[in-house]
């Protein structure tokens, strides 16, 4: 079992660039969820999903995008990058709630 | 809006002691997590709470959770110097689970 699987590990972008984080569980978990993480601050919920085929929005969803077209994959798509948008970014997978979250090892991203 | 606060947010302390770290939160849950994080890494689940009263131990770490006080406690019982890390606790808001509401961290500092 890999786990929880991010890639990249760092990206830089400039101010109005797209990308795309990835995100893949090999744990046939349901769950999995894309959290943010600012300087000295907890983690904040982005975008969120129950299943394949079904996504919502969290806390800080704005200037992001999601899909999830199989229980694997969750990637997380940055429309037009901007500097408020450097932050660390945690992906997260749970078979039940009741069994906690796996998290992946993070992408540190910085939008110059 | 489930707002988490966690005191206190910086603890330094001597090996040996013993010291406990809170977590409020705002509305009724009865499934909260506790994380530790090291420095540059990921997310490390501690402790699955899921019912009131619930009390789980591990090494020198035990943590409870006081659904109708809306409390959770992490206690560290003589600490040592690889305990330093940020711990967090979560909130878990969904109905379908997988909606964590972070507090703000406890970055713990034990001197040897």
């Amino acid at each position: 079992n890999a786990g929880v699987t991010q890639t990249p590990k760092f990206q830089v972008l400039k101010t109005g660039q797209s990308m795309t984080l990835q995100c893949a569980q090999d744990m046939n978990h349901e769950y999995m969820s894309w959290y943010r993480q600012d300087p000295g601050m907890g983690l904040r919920l982005i975008h969120y999903s129950v299943g394949a085929g079904i996504t919502d929005q969290g806390e800080v969803p704005n200037g992001y995008n999601v899909s999830r077209s199989t229980t694997e994959d969750f990637p997380l798509r940055l429309l037009s990058a901007a500097p408020s948008q450097t932050s660390v970014y945690f992906c997260a997978s749970s078979y039940h709630r009741t069994w906690g979250y796996t998290f992946g090892s993070g992408t540190r991203l910085t939008v110059v | 809006e489930l707002k988490v606060e966690q005191n206190p947010l910086f603890l330094s302390m001597q090996e040996g002691k013993n010291y406990t770290i809170y977590c409020n939160y705002s509305t009724t849950s009865d499934r909260l997590y506790w994380y530790r994080q090291d420095p540059g890494k990921s997310l490390e689940s501690l402790f699955v709470l899921l019912s009131n009263g619930a009390v789980k131990q591990e090494g020198r770490l035990m943590a409870s959770l006081d659904t109708k006080a809306r409390l959770s406690t992490l206690h560290i019982t003589a600490a040592v110097h690889d305990l330093s890390a940020t711990y967090f606790c979560a909130v878990d808001r969904g109905n379908a689970g997988n909606m964590l509401t972070f507090g703000g961290g406890t970055r713990l500092m034990v001197k040897p």
